[in-house]
């Protein structure tokens, strides 16, 4: 699976939108690009996972560039309670090793 | 119950003790997995099962550790002579469905933190 580069961490302030930048440029066409984030003392939780078209769900917005070198998860309205570890994970979903690896993640510091 | 429950939740053993660890995945999920959490670092994978078999065992550290899946639903990692670098929280996670077309999406436990003296 590829690799991907996050920043180590980042602030936002409450209310504002917070865009979360990953780097996957060695991502291959079969493979996808999933978040997952980590609350202190809280195990991981899924938040959204794309291929190529930009996806939508009650959490987040996660946009994926036209060469799918780089992705971007965006919180939309961040809360006190979306301070937590960001992982970007790179996937194949056909075959190959069925495990997500984690990076160290980017921490996102939600400021009131 | 709802989610992956796992237990203890909290273990404190001395240096050269075995330790379990038990996980119980969300009902129906075939897919189980174990990972292990240092201080500071990501979630590190240490197996991986479909129903009752491992399909890859290629993060276990070595040959103290071992885990098990009997019937296809609950799992017990299992730590013999443990030692002090294996104090770490223990992750279990299940999914619904395994192989292509599964959606990838994990459901995580709240973890085991076992501590060696």
């Amino acid at each position: 699976d590829a690799k991907t580069t996050q920043p180590t961490s980042m602030d936002c302030a409450e209310g504002r939108a917070a865009n979360l930048p990953c780097n996957h440029s060695t991502i291959s066409g079969n493979e996808y690009v999933y978040w997952y984030r980590q609350i202190h003392s809280q195990g991981p939780q899924y938040i959204i996972h794309g291929l190529k078209n930009n996806e939508t769900n009650e959490m987040a917005s996660l946009i994926i560039t036209e060469d799918r070198k780089s992705s971007t998860l965006i919180l939309p309205h961040a809360t006190l309670r979306d301070t937590a570890v960001y992982y970007c994970i790179v996937r194949s979903r056909q075959g190959g090793s069925e495990k997500l690896v984690f990076g160290k993640g980017m921490k996102l510091t939600v400021n009131p | 119950g709802a989610g992956v429950s796992q237990t203890p939740s909290n273990k404190v053993t001395e240096k050269g003790k075995y330790v379990e660890l038990r996980c119980d995945p969300i009902s129906g999920h075939t897919a189980l997995y174990w990972y292990r959490q240092s201080l500071g670092q990501g979630p590190e994978f240490l197996i991986y099962f479909q129903g009752t078999g491992a399909a890859d065992d290629s993060g276990l550290p070595n040959d103290r550790f071992f885990a098990v899946r009997p019937e296809g639903s609950v799992s017990t990692l299992k730590i013999q002579r443990t030692e002090r670098g294996d104090s770490a929280v223990y992750l279990c996670a299940s999914r619904k469905l395994a192989g292509a077309l599964s959606t990838g999406e994990l459901f995580f436990g709240e973890g085991s933190r076992l501590t060696v003296l």
